[in-house]
């Protein structure tokens, strides 16, 4: 089980947007910044935000992220077939003195 | 351009033992922490140990404490991860990584995948 808590899964159609969450705790999220990692079919991860909502260069400002308390969100607008993956979410933990992921979150693009 | 090859997975028994490697290139590998995580089959990623630039401190997740050792040679660019007393649990995909402390990771290994079973 995660320490950090993500939908299994999210859907929409071609072009629309998305949110996905990842809620966790005082001693991860809400007191330390998270990052958002693309993992498409058979290939390794991809640092998609940090920081809680900086961008990586080569990636596009489609995705965004946000964090409010213990919780963050991964928004994705203009939605691709490409955009087909899981998301994870990663945060430090200060109790734990390590990092946690969430268990990831499938998109499929309708 | 930056890239991490990891190599030294394969099947072993409960029990046994196996060392992961990682061959870095494109970047000032002495300054940069490093990190291993893993990934199970059909599951979300498990952060598994990390080592500062120097080698002076390490981090493990509890599940691996006592029975794995990260390690590095900066003269060889390399990152290392000693497994010993191998559980099934431990099957997984495991990735080496650049980390940016103390929480994310910028890049990441194509994986090598560590079956233990007998």
């Amino acid at each position: 089980q995660s320490v950090l808590t993500q939908p299994p899964s999210v859907s929409a159609a071609p072009g629309q947007k998305v949110t996905i969450s990842c809620s966790g705790s005082s001693s991860n999220i809400g007191n330390n910044y998270i990052s958002w990692y693309q993992q498409l079919p058979g290939t390794a991860p991809k640092l998609l935000i940090y920081d809680n909502n900086k961008r990586p260069s080569g990636i596009p400002d489609r995705f965004s992220g946000s964090k409010s308390g213990t919780s963050a969100t991964l928004g994705i607008t203009g939605l691709q077939t490409g955009d087909e993956a899981d998301y994870h979410c990663g945060a430090w933990d200060s109790s734990l003195s390590g990092v946690v992921f969430g268990g990831g979150t499938k998109l499929t693009v309708l | 351009e930056v890239q991490l090859v990891e190599s030294g997975g394969g099947l072993v028994q409960p029990g046994g033992s196996l060392r992961l490697s990682c061959a870095a290139s494109g970047f000032t590998f002495s300054s940069l922490w490093m990190s291993w995580i893993r990934q199970a089959p059909g599951k979300g990623l498990e952060w598994v140990a990390s080592i500062k630039e120097d080698g002076s401190e390490k981090y493990y997740v509890d599940s691996v404490k006592g029975r794995f050792t990260i390690s590095r040679d900066n003269a060889k660019n390399s990152l290392y991860l000693q497994m010993n007393s191998l559980r099934v649990e431990d099957t997984a995909v495991y990735y080496c990584t650049r980390m940016r402390p103390p929480q994310y990771f910028d890049y990441w290994g194509q994986g090598t995948l560590v079956t233990v079973s007998s």
